[in-house]
Order: structure tokens, then sequence, then C-alpha cells
């Protein structure tokens, strides 16, 4: 089946330091895969993706490449602000899914990140 | 465009009241999601809709019904709620190529 894992939380960075979210799936085709963000108090928002192997995603600083030989899909980024503090979900879409999962997404269950100044 | 939007934003019910929740989209959007967000559990899909008068059970459907009538709203409905049902409840819409989801319902079941 299909099934996202990310690195437990909550993550605690100074202002300018590196980050690394670490995302691995599982999945029985050849998934697309995603970073959402939740800012407080608000839904979901598409970060970046990427749909095919060695695909580099993104947006905003941030960045992740599909890794097909390790099955990751890791978030970084260079150098935090504060207004990155957020809560970052990795995601992944089976291009295979039919009937009743059609285009659903599978959740990793979240990786708190909160930025210091 | 608003998007996505839910009504409401917050609720507080007692054990085996009922309630529904509305979602709606100004986007044309066919596919509907509701999904339900508890701490460490990521998102969940409850139930979602393929388009006007479609309707499908997700990963955890049980307590919850769903009415798509019209395409640009999506209903979620708890007919008896339980406390396992307090939860934050997002609505999605998706085109070919991502997923847009609402602000999310606060609900809290007592």
């Amino acid at each position: 089946g299909n099934s996202v894992t990310q690195m437990e939380g909550p993550v605690t960075l100074s202002e300018e330091a590196f980050l690394t979210i670490n995302c691995t799936y599982t999945a029985t085709g050849y998934p697309s895969l995603f970073w959402y963000v939740q800012y407080p108090g608000e839904g979901l928002q598409l970060l970046l993706k990427a749909t095919k192997a060695d695909d580099k995603g993104s947006n905003k600083g941030f960045e992740a490449t599909y890794r097909k030989e390790t099955t990751s899909f890791h978030l970084e980024k260079g150098s935090v602000q504060v207004s990155d503090s957020a809560v970052y979900f990795c995601a992944l879409r089976d291009p295979r899914d039919r009937g009743s999962t059609l285009g659903r997404l599978y959740f990793g269950r979240g990786t708190q990140l909160t930025v210091w100044p | 465009n608003a998007g996505v939007t839910q009504t409401p934003k917050f609720r507080v019910l007692k054990t085996g009241q009922s309630m529904t929740l509305l979602c709606a989209q100004d986007m044309n959007h066919e596919y509907m999601y509701w999904y339900r967000q508890d701490p460490g559990m990521g998102l969940r899909l409850i139930h979602y809709s393929v388009g006007e008068g479609t309707t499908a059970k997700g990963e955890v459907p049980d307590g919850y019904n769903v009415s798509r009538l019209k395409k640009q709203n999506f209903l979620l409905g708890l007919e008896s709620a339980a406390p396992s049902q307090t939860s934050v409840y997002f609505c999605a819409t998706r085109d070919s190529y991502e997923q847009y989801f609402g602000p999310g319902t606060r609900l809290t079941v007592t």
C-alpha cells in the first residue's frame, strides 16, 4: 500500500539555520510527491512538488528532490526565517489510484517547525 | 476568487448533537474531499466526491455522512456527535495538479 513517514517533531531552529525534514514513502507505483505547509490557524498550502524520479521541487527557498533509489523526498532550506514557523506535511499521490481512492493524497503525520529570532 | 471556504470556523457540540459543516468552492472543480486532522496523525480522508450528485467513502467514514447536491458545495454531517470526533476538519478540492484546502473547522465534542 501507499504510506508516508516523516521525521518526528517538533523541530526548533534559530533564524538562518539550515533545515532538513526527512520524508520517506512506500508506494506500489511511481507516485507524485508533495510538501504542504500549514501556517498557524490556516489550511494547508502546496509548497512544492515533484512528479518523477530526480525531479527537484522548489519554492520560497525550500527544495526537495525525488529520490527513487532511497524512496525519499527530504525538505531542505538553507537559511530559515521566523516566518517559516509552521507545520510541514509530506504527501504522495499514486497516479494509478482508481475508483474509491482516485486522486487522494496520502499524508505523513506532519512536522512542527519553530524558528526563533 | 474566494477559493475554498468552510463554515463554521469553530463549533462546540455536546455528545449526541448533530451538525453540518459546509464547504464551498468557486473554482469549478469536480473533486472535493473531507479530511480530519488529529495531532500526530496527519490528515485522514473521511469522504470524497468526484462530481455533483456523487459521494464515496474514504479512510475513516464511520459516524459521518456527506452530500453533494450542487457542484460548488460539499456538506459533511454528523448525526450524533461523539467525543472521538473532536478534530479539525478540512475540505479540499483538486484540479489536475494539486489539492486546494479550506481554512478548516475546529470541532469540539464534549
